[in-house]
């Protein structure tokens, strides 16, 4: 069964550094999702992204965060300058269909532990 | 502003027991959709159910099924027969109908035990 990867796993960056993270997305889908989970909370929205540009986003999502799809397969989060607070799992997920009962897949996350 | 919330942090259950799990939203839209995510630890989240708000019945897949109270902004996800492979975190998700983004309760953790 085709499913979302995402890399690294975890990374571990110093506070003001720069990730990226990168996510696989399932081939023929064309909506993309990021997610994050702090520790202990609810997983909150991000951003979600179609034919090249951001659909929706949060108020999470603000001038540090920037999405691309690079090629037509990967699907990256960049954090520009990280804060100690971006500490968290991050979620990407895809769907073929953006709204109503269509599933979002999900891949296993890559957890982020800014020190 | 849509909410999702799950009182029980954490549940037990014994294997081939039946437990439920609460979901309460709150929301001013008629039309939206409810999921209930299911992630085993260190898995990724796999979609239990679904159930659309402007359907009356309440869905159900093999041994997972919702009980859907839409006056009562209420959606609980009933586990019969439990199984090992059951233990993991549960989710319950809110989308609205114009919109991609799920909007999230702080799940239950769920632990059969043999």
């Amino acid at each position: 069964e085709p499913e979302v990867t995402q890399t690294p796993s975890h990374q571990v960056t110093q506070m003001g550094q720069e990730v990226i993270l990168r996510c696989v997305p399932i081939s023929n889908h064309l909506y993309f999702y990021w997610y994050r989970q702090i520790l202990g909370q609810k997983v909150e929205f991000l951003v979600s992204f179609y034919n090249n540009e951001i659909s929706e986003k949060s108020e999470i999502f603000d001038d540090q965060f920037s999405v691309e799809r690079p090629d037509g397969s990967n699907f990256t989060l960049k954090i520009r300058s990280t804060k100690l607070e971006d500490s968290a799992m991050y979620f990407c997920a895809s769907s073929a269909l953006p709204q109503g009962s269509y599933e979002q897949y999900f891949g296993p996350g890559t957890r982020l532990t800014v020190t | 502003a849509q909410t999702v919330t799950q009182s029980q942090p954490e549940m037990s259950v014994q294997e081939a027991e039946t437990v439920t799990l609460s979901c309460t939203y709150d929301t001013s839209e008629n039309n939206y959709y409810l999921f209930w995510y299911k992630q085993p630890p260190s898995r990724q989240m796999i979609l239990v159910i679904r159930q659309e708000a402007y359907k009356q019945q309440n869905a159900t897949e093999n041994r997972f099924s919702v009980n859907f109270q839409k006056a009562a902004k209420s959606f609980s996800l009933k586990i019969s027969d439990s199984q090992l492979g059951d233990t993991a975190m549960y989710f319950c998700a809110f989308r609205r109908g114009s919109q991609g983004n799920l909007i999230f309760g702080k799940g239950t953790k769920l632990s059969v035990k043999p």
